[in-house]
């Protein structure tokens, strides 16, 4: 069980350039979340997921989008990335989310925009 | 509720000590709270939660105290260890509603702990 895991660990883009954060978990999680982790600051959410095949925004979604086409994976993508998205990338997961369900964290993805 | 900052708070204490967390929130229909740590270049692990109808939850080594009426919230670590050395995180939830369990995130603070 290797619970929530994310790919890749480190990443470096250029402004301008495209990619997609992968998060997958075994847990068999309705939900599924993306959070930032800026220096500092606590996670901000950035979307999230209730469930296969639907989405919704967060705390701070502009720049980002989103897919969950199966259960147990929950992609990021940057379309064009800016410097102001440096950050380290968490995604979570939890069973429910009604009530307060605990959310389990991947490792995160250190990310670098020149 | 958020707290923005580059200047964790931060407690140091010594091998065996007892420390104290404290987390203010500011959503008063927040019912649900969990406390994490965060180890260097790891994600948030979870330690312990406590629901609104309670005011103490204890687990291993750890106690979270709950006063809702200051909106104050506060983990206790009995004899602290270096490896409990890490950023703890408050997180509010406020369930219920359209609200579906999102999280709110407290700044954190870092505990060293010396041997």
């Amino acid at each position: 069980n290797a619970g929530v895991t994310q790919t890749p660990k480190f990443r470096v883009l250029k402004t301008g350039q495209s990619m997609t954060l992968l998060c997958a978990q075994d847990m068999n999680h309705e939900y599924m979340y993306w959070y930032r982790q800026d220096p500092g600051m606590g996670l901000r959410l950035i979307h999230y997921s209730v469930g296969e095949g639907t989405t919704a925004k967060g705390e701070v979604p502009d720049g980002y989008n989103v897919s969950r086409l199966k259960k147990q994976n929950f992609l990021l993508g940057l379309e064009s990335a800016a410097p102001s998205q440096t950050s380290v990338y968490f995604c979570a997961s939890s069973y429910g989310g009604l009530g307060g369900d605990t959310q389990y964290f991947g490792p995160g993805t250190r990310l670098t925009v020149l | 509720g958020e707290s923005v900052g580059l200047h964790l708070p931060t407690l140091s204490v010594q091998e065996g000590d007892n420390s104290i967390i404290n987390c203010a929130y500011s959503n008063s229909a927040s019912d649900y709270f969990i406390w994490y740590k965060q180890e260097s270049g790891k994600g948030p692990q979870f330690i312990i939660d406590i629901r609104s109808n309670m005011d103490k939850r204890q687990g291993q080594r750890v106690t979270v105290l709950l006063n809702k009426t200051v909106k104050h919230l506060s983990l206790q670590i009995a004899a602290t260890q270096p490896g409990d050395s890490a950023v703890y995180f408050c997180a509010e939830n406020r369930a219920g509603g359209t609200s579906y369990g999102k999280l709110t995130f407290g700044q954190g603070t870092i505990l060293t702990v010396h041997p």
